[in-house]
């Protein structure tokens, strides 16, 4: 079946430092992806997102690049923030009707240092 | 103005007692979801609606029963609760079907029940 496969966290990292977050996926057909941002005690954010292979999705500093060939949509972000503390999500949905549901991969928690 | 709202943030209740969650979305979407969030913050589908029709059903017990009076709420009602339904329940909503566009969340339910 169709699924996501994260980076385990947690993840601290001291602000300004590089980030990168593991996404990896498995689908039968051409899936969107997406990561979506979780902050804490909200609900679920759309980050960014990519449609198509060689889409890079950007969105507060933040980018990931669909890479149909290594099956993967990596989180970067240059230089974080205590701001960017939260659970994010790497996320698919399959193009074709009755199929509409994300795939969620089992979240990464990230923890920003001053 | 609040895209996909949710009520009650909040519920703590009994086992074995019946609860229902209201979920309304003002965005003009079509489709609405329901996902249910674990303790472990994963994240999985449990139902999704288009246009007042279900379409996706994913193995969900019988004891949870979804209703959709217009395309504009999808309510989650919950008959004879148990220790395992504690949870983050989180409402969704999307422009069309198809799976390339962003779904939109709301702040989440957590159901909590002793």
């Amino acid at each position: 079946g169709d699924s996501v496969t994260q980076m385990e966290g947690p993840v601290t990292l001291s602000e300004e430092a590089f980030l990168t977050i593991n996404c990896t996926y498995t689908a039968t057909g051409y899936p969107s992806l997406f990561w979506y941002v979780q902050y804490p005690g909200e609900g679920l954010q759309l980050l960014l997102k990519a449609t198509k292979a060689d889409d890079k999705g950007s969105n507060k500093g933040f980018e990931a690049t669909y890479r149909k060939e290594t099956t993967s949509f990596h989180l970067e972000k240059g230089s974080v923030q205590v701001s960017d503390s939260a659970v994010y999500f790497c996320a698919l949905t399959l193009p074709n009707f009755g199929n509409e549901k994300l795939t969620f991969g089992t979240g990464t928690r990230l923890t920003i240092i001053p | 103005d609040t895209a996909v709202s949710q009520t009650p943030k909040y519920l703590v209740t009994q086992m074995g007692n019946d609860k229902s969650i209201k979920c309304e979305q003002n965005l003009g979407h079509d489709t609405m979801y329901w996902y249910k969030q674990d303790s472990k913050k994963f994240l999985k589908i449990m139902f999704s609606y288009n246009n007042k029709e279900l379409i996706i059903n994913e193995t969900v017990p019988n004891r949870f029963s979804p209703k959709s009076p217009d395309k504009a709420h999808l309510n989650l009602h919950i008959n004879s609760l148990e220790l395992g339904d504690s949870a983050v329940y989180f409402c969704a909503s999307s422009y069309a079907r198809g799976g390339t566009d962003t779904q939109y969340f709301g702040p989440g339910t957590r159901l909590t029940v002793l």
